[in-house]
């Protein structure tokens, strides 16, 4: 039962070009949204996260968008750098659950030279 | 920066063993959890601690599973009877509240390999 879906696995961006980076979720509890940045070899390390009363957040080169409606959350990285290289995990907090987090299976980032 | 850490880095056992897996959550942190990850899939969550009680549990964190608390600093994760499966990458994290508004600081994990 996936409810936090990263329908692409891998993503390749050039450098210093937008790296988009997409996330679907079905359940509509969820009302807390982060992403988390994986490098091999070490933990997930959080990047940025957006509650459900607010449809954008920024910070730095990372933006969130979050579509209600849609059920649809996407990671803007602009510019990308080579350091973006990663996997990327976009996960959720359910409503009144928030001692778990439900996380998606990943979008591996490729930057190109 | 404080980090949390995980001992060992790597973990073979044979199937039928009892492994520990310990961690060292970030000292100030009250909420304690345990996820892991399967090569390839997601990450999932196990187990949520707080107040020396486990506050959730996940379908997967069934009766061979056990976490404790023992002295101030350590959280341990024990798999009492270990399956082919239960190969993965264990992580541990911590937070300072709830997940909500505090994200979770994450350790590099144990790579669990069952024989």
């Amino acid at each position: 039962d996936q409810q936090v879906k990263q329908n692409s696995p891998s993503l390749s961006v050039q450098e210093g070009r937008i790296s988009i980076l997409n996330c679907d979720y079905t359940n509509s509890m969820f009302d807390y949204f982060l992403w988390y940045k994986k490098y091999p070899a070490e933990g997930p390390t959080f990047l940025i996260s957006i509650s459900s009363i607010k449809d954008k957040n920024e910070d730095g080169r990372f933006t969130v968008f979050l579509n209600k409606s849609a059920k649809h959350l996407s990671l803007h990285i602009v510019p990308s750098q080579p350091g973006d290289s990663a996997v990327y995990f976009c996960a959720a907090t359910p409503m009144n659950r928030d001692d778990k987090i439900i996380f998606g299976k990943g979008t591996r980032l490729h930057i190109l030279p | 920066e404080p980090e949390v850490t995980q001992t060992p880095s790597h973990q073979v056992t044979q199937m039928g063993q009892e492994v520990i897996l310990r961690c060292v959550p970030i000292s100030n942190h009250l909420y304690f959890y345990w996820y892991r990850q399967i090569l390839g899939q997601k990450v999932e969550f196990l187990v949520s601690f707080y107040n020396n009680e486990i506050s959730e549990k996940s379908e997967i964190f069934d009766d061979q599973f056990s976490v404790e608390r023992p002295d101030g600093s350590n959280f341990t994760l024990k798999i009492r009877s270990t399956k082919l499966e239960d190969s993965a990458m264990y992580f541990c994290a911590s937070s300072s509240r709830s997940s909500y508004n505090s994200p979770l600081h994450f350790g590099n994990g144990t790579r669990l390999t069952v024989t």
